[in-house]
């Protein structure tokens, strides 16, 4: 199965800091990778899908790269709704793996 | 507006049974293969599950092999989440999950069902 690994583990920024939020695929998952933002006790909010697709009705300020084996989260401008942890999932076929998930907190 | 309503959970013992249900709207759902996702409490987001368009295909995650079954029904809008010989670690919230068969579009999930095991 596809091992999906997500760095750093967690992070602190401060508000209006960019932060960015790498994802690697052990193997190539074309450009089928989502990413999201879950804050404590709520369902994981989807940001990103096909690695660059915004999602309807979220920020600007989050965008999406990458495609095949590495991908990437940026947040341009952090605020302190973004408190959270992020996953990225691969969703070509599968297993649907997440990564382990990055913690960003604010300074 | 695309909603995947989720029902069951609950409580129930070591070694017991207990079914999940995820209903569909705003979608073809013949059109979506489907899906179970699972968070033990503070953990990571875990994949369970998943089934095809026409369930043809349904792998597991190694955990739940022979003890969890994904279904579905085309005619109802309908997924479904059968657990048996339940577990401690089976202790999660789980979520239903919706993709887009050749994985165009936006992911939708359900708003999540908790299952906590325990005697």
């Amino acid at each position: 199965d596809i091992q999906m690994t997500q760095s750093p583990s967690s992070l602190s920024a401060s508000v209006g800091d960019g932060v960015t939020i790498t994802c690697r695929a052990s193997q190539d998952v074309s450009n089928s990778l989502s990413w999201y933002r879950q804050k404590p006790g709520r369902v994981p909010e989807l940001l990103i899908y096909a690695a660059s697709t915004l999602e309807s009705g979220v920020p600007s300020r989050f965008s999406g790269s990458g495609s095949g084996t590495d991908f990437t989260l940026t947040i341009s401008s952090l605020q302190p709704e973004d408190v959270a942890t992020y996953y990225c999932q691969k969703y070509n076929i599968a297993p649907w793996t997440f990564g382990q998930g990055t913690k960003v907190e604010i300074k | 507006e695309v909603q995947l309503l989720q029902f069951g959970g609950g409580l129930a013992q070591p070694g017991g049974s207990l079914r999940l249900s995820c209903a569909a709207s705003g979608l073809t759902f013949s059109t979506y293969a489907m899906g179970w996702v699972r968070q033990a409490p503070g953990k990571g987001l875990e994949w369970v599950s998943s089934i095809t368009r026409s369930g043809d295909y349904t792998p597991c995650t190694d955990s739940v092999k022979g003890r969890f079954t994904i279904s579905r029904d085309n005619s109802k809008n309908t997924l479904y989440l059968q657990m048996n010989s339940l577990r401690a670690d089976d202790t999660a919230v789980y979520y239903c999950m919706a993709k887009y068969y050749d994985a165009s579009g936006p992911l939708f999930w359900g708003q999540g069902s908790l299952v906590i095991v325990s005697s």
